[in-house]
């Protein structure tokens, strides 16, 4: 199974910066990664998927990049309703993998 | 508008087992699949597996081959989670999520389970 290390696991950061998120996987893989938004007490919110395409209704400062075994989530300017987790997730036809997380919390 | 209802808390007893429901509403219920995620107090996301209600075909998590059962019901557009054997660190807040380009698009509510 592929697994999947996020970058860092807590990022203290002020509205207005630039915020970006490192997922790694074990092994190489097509990009059938998506990045999610959780917030406290609530259901993962779907970001990003196939590594770059921006879910309907997400704000564009979110985008995301990378192929092979290293992925970014990056925000372009830091919104107060950004403060959250952000997972990684790798998909193959018969298994997903999620990262560890990474939390964005206010400096 | 596309919406996942899941069923409520339960509280369960070691080597128990508990049945959680996850009805699709807004879309044709057998074009996607359904997956589901838990998450343990003040932890991640883990994977358990995923369903295709077209056909029935599953494929769980190595962690919980053996003691999950996940199935639907066409007729009223739901899946169901079951684990066996429930353990104490079976205690979680159990989701069901559509997938859909490799991502689950669309997750229901949570359901809470206290082992």
């Amino acid at each position: 199974d592929i697994q999947l290390t996020q970058s860092p696991s807590t990022l203290s950061s002020s509205v207005g910066d630039r915020v970006t998120i490192t997922c790694r996987a074990s092994q190489s893989f097509s990009s059938w990664l998506a990045w999610y938004q959780q917030k406290p007490g609530k259901a993962p919110k779907l970001l990003i998927y196939k590594a770059s395409i921006l879910e309907d209704g997400v704000p564009s400062r979110f985008s995301g990049s990378g192929s092979g075994t290293e992925f970014t989530l990056t925000i372009s300017s830091l919104q107060p309703d950004d403060f959250a987790t952000y997972y990684c997730q790798q998909y193959n036809p018969y298994s997903l993998t999620f990262g560890p997380g990474t939390k964005v919390d206010i400096k | 508008q596309v919406h996942l209802r899941q069923s409520g808390a339960e509280v369960k007893k070691p080597g128990a087992s508990v049945k959680v429901s996850c009805q699709a509403s807004g879309y044709i219920f057998t074009t996607q699949g359904i997956s589901w995620v838990r998450q343990a107090p003040g932890q991640g996301l883990e994977w358990m597996g995923w369903i295709g209600p077209y056909n029935g075909d599953t494929h769980s998590a190595q962690n919980f081959q053996g003691r999950v059962t996940m199935t639907t019901d066409t007729s009223t557009s739901t899946a169901y989670l079951e684990l066996r054997t429930l353990r104490f660190d079976d205690t979680a807040v159990y989701f069901c999520a559509r997938m859909r380009n490799g991502g689950l698009d669309v997750w229901g509510q949570g359901a809470t389970v206290t082992v």
